[in-house]
């Protein structure tokens, strides 16, 4: 089957950094995907991985290792607006994507 | 404005009502989706469609039904077989591109049985 874990929650300061993992096993791959989700909102694209390698698009970034099935997301200078769920989502085969249960991130002052 | 249109955003139905919720997209893309979601849980794929008159059951098809007569439009129907059929829907479409086959979200709709 397939199988993506995140941590549940998350809590951060503003103005700090957090790291968001994501570990997936599926049994392809075609592409790694990240979602933020305010609560009761659809989900909104953040990133997307298909190599091995950082992708930075301005305050997120996101890593993916394929060898390792691994992810990470990267917030900086954390606001109080990124407080949201965070999704992890693997494309495993044509039109077939898992997603995360999502990390929720709670941004203190 | 190039986006995705679900409605109603709040739907309440009786015990044993089918129920249809509308979603439409101009941005041209091939493939359509409905996803559920339920509290605290990540999206579960209803149905796909990758063209016109056709498409596929997802992980949790059974008490649902779909159909796709027109590529802009793909209304989903929550029927009473559904028995626990209150949660958080949302439709999407998606199309090859720079960032692989990323999906976009409808605002969604809300379901619940009263």
């Amino acid at each position: 089957g397939q199988n993506i874990d995140q941590p549940t929650e998350m809590t951060a300061t503003e103005g700090a950094i957090v790291q968001i993992n994501c570990t997936y096993q599926t049994s392809g791959f075609n592409g790694l995907f990240w979602y933020q989700q305010h609560a009761g909102e659809a989900p909104t694209f953040l990133s997307y991985n298909v190599l091995d390698g950082l992708e930075e698009k301005g305050r997120f970034s996101s890593f993916l290792s394929r060898s390792k099935g691994y992810s990470y997301l990267l917030l900086k200078e954390l606001q109080m607006k990124d407080s949201a769920s965070y999704l992890c989502a693997v494309e495993y085969g044509s039109y077939k994507l898992i997603f995360g249960s999502g990390t929720r991130l709670l941004v203190r002052p | 404005d190039g986006g995705i249109t679900q409605s109603p955003k709040y739907l309440f139905r009786k015990e044993g009502q089918n129920v249809t919720l509308s979603c439409e997209q101009n941005l041209n893309h091939d493939a359509m989706y409905w996803y559920r979601q339920d509290p605290g849980q990540g999206l579960r794929l209803i149905y796909y469609s990758q063209i016109v008159n056709d498409f596929q059951k997802g992980d949790i098809a059974e008490g649902y039904s779909v159909s796709r007569e027109k590529k802009e439009s793909f209304p989903l129907t929550v029927t009473s077989a559904q028995k626990n059929p209150t949660a958080f829907y949302l439709c999407a479409s998606s199309t090859s591109g720079q960032y692989g086959n990323t999906i976009y979200f409808g605002e969604g709709s809300w379901l619940t049985v009263v």
